[in-house]
């Protein structure tokens, strides 16, 4: 169980264009998804948390309207990157929860992440 | 926010030798995870401890939960060539119940 899909894996996109990721719950509905990011041969950094139907929740320092989030079903939440530029360069990974399920379900299983390349 | 120490930071092995490493913080966690990850792909969930003190195997790998709450470690025994990857320690305590994550231990294994 705990099966978290992730599109797409790779994408390059130009400085200033917006890109959005999408992170799919597979087998179960996740009242909540993490998005994280991990830059070249660092640990993953939660950014934001996304409950369905809602608002956002973003980490300190991760400006909401660059990183837009929409959580609009139970199955699905997508991250947007606006007006990209070579900074926002990293690999992003999503994972997916719901209390109440067994722990296996409480976003400790993340989608196989996408690498965005700004040039 | 809370913090997880992890170390070594890098380990270089021969293979089939065993594998130590391990994590602290300074506050509690109730949870303590250990994930592995290979290069382009996500963390993949090795071992998952709830109870202070838990010993919990899977295959050759061991992880214990300390009594504190506030330490852990992860061994590998035998390790393979399959074992190279970067090892990450992982608690609940990000925002609205999200991850904290470790450093990571990177690990070599030489043939």
């Amino acid at each position: 169980g705990a099966v978290v899909s992730q599109h797409p894996s790779r994408v390059i996109c130009k400085s200033g264009t917006s890109v959005k990721i999408e992170c799919r719950s597979l087998d179960f509905q996740a009242t909540t998804m993490f998005w994280y990011r991990q830059f070249p041969k660092q640990s993953l950094m939660l950014m934001a948390t996304s409950n369905e139907g809602s608002k956002a929740t973003y980490e300190q320092g991760v400006e909401k309207d660059k990183f837009l989030i929409n959580h609009a079903s139970l199955t699905l939440s997508t991250l947007t990157v606006t007006s990209a530029h070579p900074e926002d360069s990293s690999f992003y990974i999503c994972s997916a929860s719901t209390p109440g399920l067994p722990p296996e379900y409480y976003g400790y299983t993340f989608g196989s992440g996408t690498r965005l390349t700004v040039v | 926010g809370q913090q997880l120490n992890q170390s070594p930071q890098s380990m270089f092995i021969q293979e089939g030798e065993d594998v130590s490493m391990n994590c602290t913080s300074s506050s509690i966690f109730n949870t303590w995870l250990w994930y592995k990850q290979e290069p382009g792909e996500g963390p993949v969930l090795l071992i998952a401890l709830y109870k202070a003190g838990e010993l919990t195997s899977n295959g050759r790998l061991t992880a214990q939960f300390g009594i504190t709450r506030k330490d852990s470690f992860l061994n590998i025994s035998a390790s393979i060539p399959s074992d190279v990857g970067i090892y990450f320690c992982a608690g609940p305590g990000g925002g609205a119940d999200g991850l904290t994550f470790g450093k990571g231990t990177h690990l070599i294994i030489q043939p």
